[in-house]
């Protein structure tokens, strides 16, 4: 597996605090990318970061906010947190070696309740 | 927007029998990858078809990239309980930077022995 952490793995929080999540990579890939999985909803991109400092908006990113100070590490950033961000949270990277498009490399994961 | 769609969304097989999962996209696909995700677990790299027409096998597992490249299939034979899990396909964006891709929702996969 690729070096990917995520830290907490596990969570539980309470509405209208707030939440950070962090995912640390120790294989120099450019690119990171949050994603949340529901039940029946598969995948969905959260924010994503195409270099230090360079970040963007996925499908699914209100109430989310990113930054990117160091190659290494992503945090994602819940400002108020609300029930409907009850999920497991996966960090993701990827590298543009050899070509447009590579395969994504998943963190384990981390599971926040929000009651 | 891109949307990738999979069917079915559940898939009961008998150990030893044989299904497929179809992978659906509503725009043309430069290529399409697939994941596997375990049971409490992340989802992991399979494969990547780029070409149309593409077949590309995996033991077991049979991958195909549609010739209008907007769809994929994925074909598993004589299936093992290695092969619970759910089964993502991923195709990227269009004209977007940092390798985003949109996931399907994912074919969850149950073996009965």
């Amino acid at each position: 597996d690729a070096g990917i952490t995520q830290s907490p793995r596990h969570k539980v929080t309470e509405t209208g605090t707030p939440v950070t999540l962090r995912c640390h990579q120790t294989e120099n890939h450019r690119y990171m990318y949050w994603y949340r999985q529901d039940p029946g909803h598969g995948l969905r991109l959260i924010h994503y970061s195409y270099g230090v400092k360079d970040t963007d908006k996925g499908e699914v990113s209100d109430g989310y906010s990113v930054s990117r100070s160091k190659t290494e590490d992503f945090l994602l950033t819940l400002e108020s947190a609300t029930s409907s961000q009850t999920s497991v949270y996966f960090c993701a990277i990827s590298s543009p070696r050899g070509g447009p498009y590579n395969e994504q490399f998943f963190g384990p994961g981390t599971r926040l309740t929000v009651l | 927007g891109q949307q990738v769609m999979q069917i079915p969304q559940y898939q009961h097989v008998q150990e030893g029998e044989d299904f497929t999962t179809y992978c659906n996209s509503s725009t043309t696909l430069s290529n399409i990858q697939w994941y596997k995700q375990r049971p409490g677990g992340h989802p992991v790299f399979l494969i990547q078809l780029v070409k149309s027409g593409e077949v590309k096998k995996q033991k077991r597992l049979t991958f195909q990239f549609g010739e209008a490249k907007k769809n994929s299939s994925l074909h598993i034979t004589a299936t093992q309980t290695t092969d619970v899990g759910t089964y993502f396909c991923a195709g990227p964006y269009r004209q977007a930077a940092g390798n985003k891709l949109t996931f399907g929702g994912g074919t969850r996969v149950l073996v009965k022995p």
